[in-house]
């Protein structure tokens, strides 16, 4: 079974610094994309970033980059220059492909980013 | 603005009631997925259409039903509610039906059963 997991429940950060959430997975696929949601207070699921996992290189999204490690099947996000905007609940998330030809996305626990001013 | 759209926002109902949320994806898009979000559970995938027929079924409840339309929306059907059935509930799209396809999320329907 593909399992997702955070295990950072909470993090801080100062305004302006960086920061790295962490995520791992497991799949017995070998190609598939990986997902970072981000859910501020307003509870809206907002796309941070997505990675295809046959691409070398890492994804990038203005201040929002991953470190993709296949082969530890590791899906960490750095967040560089952090604003107070970025404040919200950060879900890691894995699209599972079923055998019904539909997909279901499996979601980590989350970690909850505080950044302070 | 992600483009996918749910209604109502907000639904407060008594234990025993039946509601129906509503989701219409985003233009051109074929597949609808609805999630469960609530504080013990974390975010739990409920159903996914593509193009009106079921796709996907996740652990979701004999008292919960839904249909994608054929102008593409969809309703998510909650019967006999149930306290426990409190929740946030996600409607999201994508172009495609596969794992590949990117998901892109509504605003939510909260649901208060009292």
């Amino acid at each position: 079974a593909q399992t997702v997991t955070q295990s950072q429940p909470e993090m801080s950060v100062q305004e302006a610094e960086t920061v790295t959430l962490s995520c791992t997975y497991d799949t017995s696929e070998s190609d598939y994309y990986l997902f970072w949601y981000k859910q501020p207070p307003s509870r809206q699921m907002i796309l941070v970033i997505r990675q295809e996992a046959y691409k070398q290189q890492n994804a990038t999204e203005n201040r929002f980059s991953v470190n993709f490690q296949k082969a530890a099947k590791s899906f960490s996000l750095k967040i560089s220059d952090s604003q107070l905007g970025d404040a919200a609940m950060y879900f890691c998330a894995y699209p599972a492909p079923l055998e019904t030809s539909g997909s279901r996305l499996t979601f980590g626990e989350g970690t909850q980013l505080t950044v302070n001013p | 603005d992600s483009g996918v759209t749910q209604t109502p926002k907000h639904l407060i109902t008594a234990t025993g009631q039946r509601v129906t949320l509503r989701c219409s994806p985003r233009s051109g898009d074929l597949s609808v997925y609805w999630y469960q979000q609530s504080l013990d559970q974390g975010l739990q995938f409920l159903i996914h259409y593509y193009n009106g027929e079921e796709r996907a079924k996740g652990n979701i409840l004999e008292r919960f039903s839904a249909q994608q339309f054929p102008d593409l929306h969809s309703e998510l059907n909650l019967s006999s509610l149930e306290l426990g059935d409190s929740a946030l509930y996600f409607c999201a799209s994508s172009v495609g039906r596969t794992s590949k396809d990117t998901q892109y999320f509504g605003p939510g329907t909260r649901l208060t059963v009292l």
